[in-house]
């Protein structure tokens, strides 16, 4: 069964640094990889998704993120933190065994330091 | 303008009870689900459905009843609640069963049970 792990449940930055968020998945087959965002006290929000075609994908917010099929990995980058990208990052991989769905990862909250 | 709208935001209430959570959505889309995220920020899918069609059932208790009245809708209704089910329930919608699409996700229904 496909799985996400994502390294650090808690990472801080400050404001104007790099942010880097890690995410390794687990698949038998081409996976689709999608990052969701959530600020405190709200629903998910799609920061950007790999399905196919070019690894490099690009998001709201500044956000990218890069497929590494040999790593199997999926991390989030963004070049300058800001402040209000302080909330909980969600890692997920398409699961396509019987009914298709997306498995998260456990989440990683990061915190942006001023 | 909600997108996804739940009621009620929140809900405290007695082991033993029945309750519902509701779900609107007003974007058109035709496919409705219920996500747990337990008090370690773990989201799993729980129930989807298409077109007021049960397509995933993620081996729920039986105490978890969905129902779709129609494709704008989706409530879940608990029987006999549990210590256990304290959790935040989050709707959210598609457009079409295909993974890839994006989900919208609704603010989230906190469940403390007693």
């Amino acid at each position: 069964a496909q799985s996400v792990t994502q390294l650090g449940s808690h990472v801080s930055v400050s404001e104007g640094a790099l942010v880097l968020l890690r995410c390794n998945y687990s698949s038998s087959v081409p996976p689709y990889l999608f990052w969701y965002v959530q600020y405190p006290n709200q629903g998910l929000q799609l920061l950007l998704k790999y399905t196919t075609g070019a690894t490099l994908v690009k998001g709201i917010n500044g956000f990218e993120a890069e497929f590494k099929k040999s790593e199997t990995s999926f991390h989030l980058t963004k070049p300058s933190a800001h402040m209000s990208d302080a909330a909980e990052y969600f890692c997920a991989v398409t699961d396509f065994q019987g009914a298709q769905k997306l498995v998260f990862g456990q989440g990683t909250r990061l915190t942006i330091n001023p | 303008d909600t997108a996804v709208s739940q009621t009620p935001k929140y809900l405290v209430t007695q082991m033993g009870n029945d309750k519902s959570i509701k779900c609107e959505q007003n974007l058109g889309h035709d496919t409705m689900y219920w996500y747990k995220q337990d008090s370690k920020k773990f989201l799993k899918i729980m129930f989807s459905y298409n077109n007021k069609e049960l397509i995933i059932n993620e081996t729920v208790p039986n105490r978890f009843s969905p129902k779709s009245p129609d494709k704008a809708h989706l409530n879940l209704h608990i029987n006999s609640l549990e210590l256990g089910d304290s959790a935040v329930y989050f709707c959210a919608s598609s457009l079409g069963l295909a993974v890839y699409n994006e989900q919208f996700f609704g603010p989230g229904t906190r469940l403390t049970v007693l």
